[in-house]
């Protein structure tokens, strides 16, 4: 498809299991950023790669959480041993270039809920 | 249970009028600004974006102004309609990042028809 692609749409899971998130971000693009959206709130930046470098994930809420993108296009977003806290929409996003962020194009997120 | 209420600061306007949606950013080092839609159950849509060194930049219906001395970014849309009812977020770049974008709470909007 033309835009960033996430699955799973919805995740539901229970406190202590491991969840893997995918993005498919659009082709070509260097760029790709996840960001956690709790209800009702912006999204915030988890961490950033430029194709299969990961130059930022300050922004990871602990060591729990883990992403990778082997060969610079889809990309996971791990969660070992969720909790509650957890629950939130993943978004993926990516852009073409290298630089400012100019034009961010998000996927719909995959919603985790964790019971 | 999960509280469905999202403490937002809401805006209800009637389709036609023109809309005025605000935001204070938090860092007077910010060069970059971005303004996106959301709307329900989708990610974030690219609205338009303003430059530091700029303080007004039109797009279709839509103008971003940037008023640096007091922090305040808004978004005007003319004539709007019920197409617009979202969540709208602006976002900011600090100088130091090259790419990490900071999101307020977020605004929404609801057109009547």
């Amino acid at each position: 498809g033309a835009g960033v692609s996430q699955s799973p749409r919805y995740k539901v899971a229970k406190r202590g299991q491991d969840v893997a998130l995918r993005c498919d971000p659009i082709s070509g693009h260097v760029s790709l950023f996840w960001y956690q959206q709790a209800l009702g709130q912006g999204p915030e930046f988890l961490t950033y790669f430029q194709n299969e470098a990961q130059l930022d994930k300050s922004g990871l809420p602990s060591d729990r959480f883990f992403a990778e993108r082997p060969e610079g296009s889809v990309s996971t977003l791990k969660i070992q041993r969720t909790q509650q806290e957890d629950s939130a929409v993943y978004l993926c996003a990516s852009s073409l270039g290298q630089g400012p962020p100019g034009e961010l194009f998000f996927g719909e997120g995959s919603r985790l809920t964790v019971l | 249970g999960e509280s469905v209420g999202l403490h937002l600061p809401t805006l209800s306007v009637q389709e036609g009028d023109n809309s005025i949606i605000n935001c204070a950013y938090s860092n007077s080092a910010s060069d970059y600004f971005i303004w996106y839609k959301q709307e329900s159950g989708k990610g974030p849509q690219f609205i338009i974006d303003i430059r530091s060194n700029m303080d007004k930049r039109q797009g279709q219906r839509v103008t971003v102004l940037l008023n640096k001395t007091v922090k305040h970014l808004s978004l005007q849309i003319a004539a709007t309609q019920p197409g617009d009812s979202a969540v709208y977020f602006c976002a900011e770049r600090y100088g130091g990042s090259n790419y990490k974008l900071t999101f307020g709470k977020g605004t929404l909007l609801t057109v009547n028809p």
